[in-house]
């Protein structure tokens, strides 16, 4: 089961920022949060991962909560190509043996809106 | 463009007959992983390789064998032992423990 949790689906202007929330309160002290996207019958896309320190890259910022049982993905000026299913994961650092599922929840269908 | 490639798109083939899914990357990664993907589900790993010449079963590896002899290249196959190899299958490389890139994925549909 996914450890995380993400509503359904939501809608934002292009142009705007995107904010997509995830309540994930089970998070253990070694998981980091992770996130990606899905675009219909195309592979995941890696966006931003943090352990507890807010993080931002090209793509987006991710902002975690002090305790750590949530966390926002921001994405600055979201466009049309911006559209996707975004997963929020945790998950420990991967150096093999069971850790290897990703364990995608249902994800928040992004519309982004002319 | 650095990357990762899956070849073909689609595939489809008789029940009984093994099949290989080609996995390539250019992007210098040491790690690289096999996924299928069901309607509606996570990502279970199939295999996985951090090193060339070197490989490890994931969760979900009876019916599937793979290979590493190079660094760029990890091709999967299916054979005739999976008992339900109809899925979508996504292979990744990693730069570290922690982000995984993902191919564009093979549909397999086996009838």
């Amino acid at each position: 089961d996914a450890k995380t949790t993400q509503p359904t689906s939501m809608d934002c202007a292009e142009g705007r920022a995107a904010n997509l929330p995830c309540n994930h309160s089970t998070i253990s002290g070694n998981e980091y949060v992770y996130w990606y996207r899905q675009i219909h019958s195309q592979g995941p896309q890696y966006i931003i991962h943090g352990l507890k320190n807010n993080e931002t890259n090209e793509m987006a910022s991710l902002i975690i909560t002090e305790d750590r049982k949530s966390s926002t993905l921001i994405l600055p000026h979201a466009t049309l190509r911006d559209t996707a299913v975004y997963y929020c994961i945790v998950r420990a650092a991967f150096y093999g043996g069971s850790q290897g599922n990703l364990i995608f929840g249902k994800g928040t269908k992004l519309s982004v809106k002319p | 463009d650095g990357g990762i490639t899956q070849s073909p798109k689609y595939l489809f083939r008789k029940e009984g007959q093994n099949v290989t899914l080609s996995c390539e990357q250019n992007l210098n990664h040491d790690a690289m992983y096999w996924y299928r993907q069901d309607p509606g589900q996570g990502l279970r790993l199939i295999y996985y390789s951090q090193i060339v010449n070197d490989f490890q079963k994931g969760d979900i590896a009876e019916g599937y064998s793979v290979s590493r002899e190079k660094k760029e290249s990890f091709p999967l196959t299916v054979t005739s032992a999976q008992k339900n190899p109809t899925a979508f299958y996504l292979c990744a490389s990693s730069p570290s423990p922690y982000e995984q890139y993902f191919g564009p994925g093979t549909r397999l549909t086996v009838t």
